[in-house]
Order: structure tokens, then C-alpha cells, then sequence
């Protein structure tokens, strides 16, 4: 079956340093690929996507690129704002009996310090 | 738009008690979807309703849990009697019909079985 492996956190980062959180999943078919956040308190959010291979999905200054042949999609940032403190899921959507089933990873707590 | 709502935020009930939890879909969304985050772990796909009717129930722990989707709008997932082991986060997603439709989560329920 479907899997996503994503690295287990806490990360903790000083503002304005550079964010990766590693995922890499396993998948019969060509799923597409996502990252969720869940903020403090809220649901999870939709942080942004790729449907196919060497697609760049960015949002809010992240960035992640579905990477086939090494069955990646890597959360970049930058420079990261105390803002963006949250938990981030990796997730994959494949079609099952002709309706997508979506597959999440462990989630990555992050937290950004002043 | 009113976005995905789930009743109860919070649940706290001793074994053996039941609980039902309540998800009012996105108007118009044909799929719901329930899912469960143990602490700690992966956000576990539970079941899938399109419409009123169960699509996929693979992710259903056991007998204990029921959910029903009467008339196609909200619906609810009852834990009973309820185990230790069932305390965790219940998101609730729904999507419109389209294959690759994102989905848009409520802010789950937080159950804890004492």
C-alpha cells in the first residue's frame, strides 16, 4: 500500500533560518503530492501541492518539488517567521475505485524562536 | 463559505462510556471523509462517504465505531463502548465530486478516554 515517511520533529529553528522537513513516499501508481499545516488550535490547511513529476508546488514563500526518481517532495524554506510555528504533514492523494484516498505522514512539529 | 465544522472540540469520557462525534460538511460537498490522529503518529484514514453511502470503510479500527451519513449532508461517528486506545484527534475533511478536489479539514475533535 501507500505510505509517506517524513522526518519526526521537534524542529526548532531561530527566526530567519532555513527550513527543510524531508518526505519521501511510497506509491503504486503517480499520486499527487502534498503538504498540510495544522496551526495551534486549527485544522489542517492546505499549504500547497504538485501533481506530477518535477511540478514546484509553492506557498507563503515555501516550496517542495515532486521528485520522481528519488520519491521525494521536500519542504523548503528559506526563512522562516515565528508565524510559522505549526505541525506540517506530507500527505499523497491516489485514486482508489475512481475516488482519491489521501495518506499522511507523521507530521513534523515546528517551532521558531525569536 | 462556512468551512468544515466538527462538534465537540473537546471529549473527555471514561472507558467503556460512548461518545458521538458530529461533522457538518462544506455545502455541496459530496465526499466526507473521517480520519483519527493517534499522539503522536500518522493522521489514519477511517472511512469515506460519498453522498450517504460508505465508499471505503477500511480504515475503521473495529465494530465499536459507527458512522453514518443519513441524507447526504452531516455526519457522525460514534465510538461505543469506548476504549483507552481510541483517545485521539478525529478530523473530519469533505471535497466536491471532482477527482482531485482538495480537501478541506475542520479542526477536529479531541477525544481522551480516561
Amino acid at each position: 500500500g501507500n505510505s509517506v515517511t517524513q522526518m519526526e520533529g521537534p524542529v526548532t529553528l531561530s527566526e530567519e533560518a532555513f527550513l527543510t522537513i524531508n518526505c519521501t513516499y511510497t506509491a503504486t501508481g503517480y499520486p499527487s503530492l502534498f503538504w498540510y499545516v495544522q496551526y495551534p488550535g486549527e485544522g489542517l490547511q492546505l499549504l500547497l501541492k504538485a501533481t506530477k513529476a518535477d511540478d514546484k508546488g509553492s506557498n507563503k514563500g515555501f516550496e517542495a518539488t515532486y521528485r520522481k526518481e528519488t520519491t521525494s517532495f521536500h519542504l523548503e524554506k528559506g526563512s522562516v517567521q515565528v508565524s510559522d510555528s505549526a505541525v506540517y504533514f506530507c500527505a499523497l492523494s491516489d485514486i482508489n475505485g475512481g475516488y482519491q484516498k489521501v495518506t499522511f505522514g507523521i507530521g513534523t512539529k515546528l517551532q521558531v524562536i525569536p | 463559505e462556512a468551512g468544515v465544522t466538527q462538534f465537540p472540540s473537546h471529549s473527555v469520557i471514561e472507558k467503556g462510556q460512548t461518545v458521538t462525534l458530529r461533522c457538518d460538511p462544506i455545502s455541496g460537498h459530496d465526499n466526507l471523509y473521517w480520519y483519527r490522529r493517534v499522539m503522536g503518529k500518522e493522521i489514519k484514514f477511517l472511512l469515506h462517504f460519498v453522498k450517504e453511502s460508505k465508499q471505503d470503510e477500511s480504515g475503521m479500527p473495529n465494530n465499536r465505531f459507527l458512522a453514518e451519513r443519513t441524507g447526504g449532508t452531516y455526519s457522525t461517528l460514534k465510538v461505543q463502548p469506548a476504549e483507552l486506545e481510541d483517545s485521539g484527534v478525529y478530523f473530519c475533511a469533505s471535497s466536491q465530486g471532482l477527482m482531485n478536489s482538495p480537501l478541506h479539514f475542520g479542526n477536529g475533535t479531541r477525544l481522551t478516554v480516561t
